[in-house]
C-alpha cells in the first residue's frame, strides 16, 4: 500500500526565514506525482507544487522549492522568504494511476 | 469560470437523518471525487468516479453513497448520519484521472452529526 508520512505535525518560522516541511512517502510505482498543497484558516486547498517522479530537476514556484529524492522517498518543501501569508496547514500527497494519497498535514505558524 | 462549488457550507444533522452533499464542475473534468478531512489523518479518499455512470469505492466508504449522471455533478449521500460521520468534506476533480496535474478542490463542507 502506498502511503505518505509528514513526521512534522507543526512547526514555526520567523517572518523572513526560510522553513523546509518534511514528507517521505513509500510505493512500489516507477511513475508518479508529487504534490504540495496548502490549506489557509479559509480551508480551501490550493495547489503549491507538483513534482513529477521521472524528472531529476527538483520544482520551483517563486518562493516554493522541492527538495526530491527519489531513492530516498523523500519529498520536502522549502518555503524561502516566509511570509505571514504563509500561515497554513500543507499537506503532501502522491499520486499514481487513479490512487491519490494525502499525508497528515503539517500546521506552519509564521511568527512577525 | 466557477471551478469546483459545493454546497451547502456548513449543515448539522441530527443522528439518522439522511442528507446529500452537492458537487458540480464547469471545468469538463472526468475525475471528480470525495474526501473527508478529520484532524490529525489528512484527507482520505470516499468514493470517486472516472467519468459519468462510473463510480467506485475509496478508503472510507461505509455510510455513504454516490451516482455520477453527468459530467458536472457528482453528489454525496449519507444514508443514516452517525456522530463519526462529522467532519469536513472536499469534492474534488481533475481532467485526467488519477490526478496526474493535481485536484482542483470545492470550498468544503463542515458537517456536525448531533
Amino acid at each position: 500500500a502506498q502511503t505518505v508520512t509528514q513526521s512534522q505535525p507543526e512547526m514555526s518560522v520567523q517572518e523572513a526565514e526560510t522553513v523546509t516541511l518534511s514528507c517521505t512517502y513509500d510505493t512500489s510505482e516507477s511513475d508518479y506525482y508529487l504534490f504540495w498543497y496548502k490549506q489557509p484558516p479559509s480551508r480551501q486547498m490550493i495547489l503549491v507544487i507538483r513534482q513529477e517522479a521521472y524528472k531529476q530537476q527538483n520544482a520551483t514556484e517563486n518562493r516554493f522549492s522541492v527538495n526530491f529524492q527519489k531513492a530516498a522517498k523523500s519529498f520536502s518543501l522549502k518555503i524561502s522568504d516566509s511570509q505571514l501569508g504563509d500561515a497554513a496547514m500543507y499537506f503532501c500527497a502522491y499520486s499514481a494511476g487513479n490512487q491519490f494519497y494525502f499525508g497528515t498535514g503539517t500546521s506552519l505558524t509564521v511568527i512577525p | 469560470n466557477a471551478g469546483v462549488t459545493q454546497t451547502p457550507k456548513f449543515q448539522v444533522l441530527k443522528t439518522g437523518q439522511s442528507m446529500t452533499l452537492q458537487c458540480a464542475q464547469d471545468m469538463n473534468h472526468e475525475y471528480m471525487s470525495w474526501y473527508r478531512q478529520d484532524p490529525g489523518m489528512g484527507l482520505r479518499l470516499i468514493h470517486y468516479s472516472v467519468g459519468a455512470g462510473i463510480t467506485d469505492q475509496g478508503e472510507v466508504p461505509n455510510g455513504y453513497n454516490v451516482s455520477r449522471s453527468t459530467t458536472e455533478d457528482f453528489p454525496l449521500r449519507l444514508l443514516s448520519a452517525a456522530p463519526s460521520q462529522t467532519s469536513v468534506y472536499f469534492c474534488a476533480s481533475s481532467y485526467v484521472v488519477g490526478g496526474a496535474y493535481g485536484y482542483t478542490f470545492g470550498s468544503g463542507t463542515r458537517l456536525t452529526v448531533v
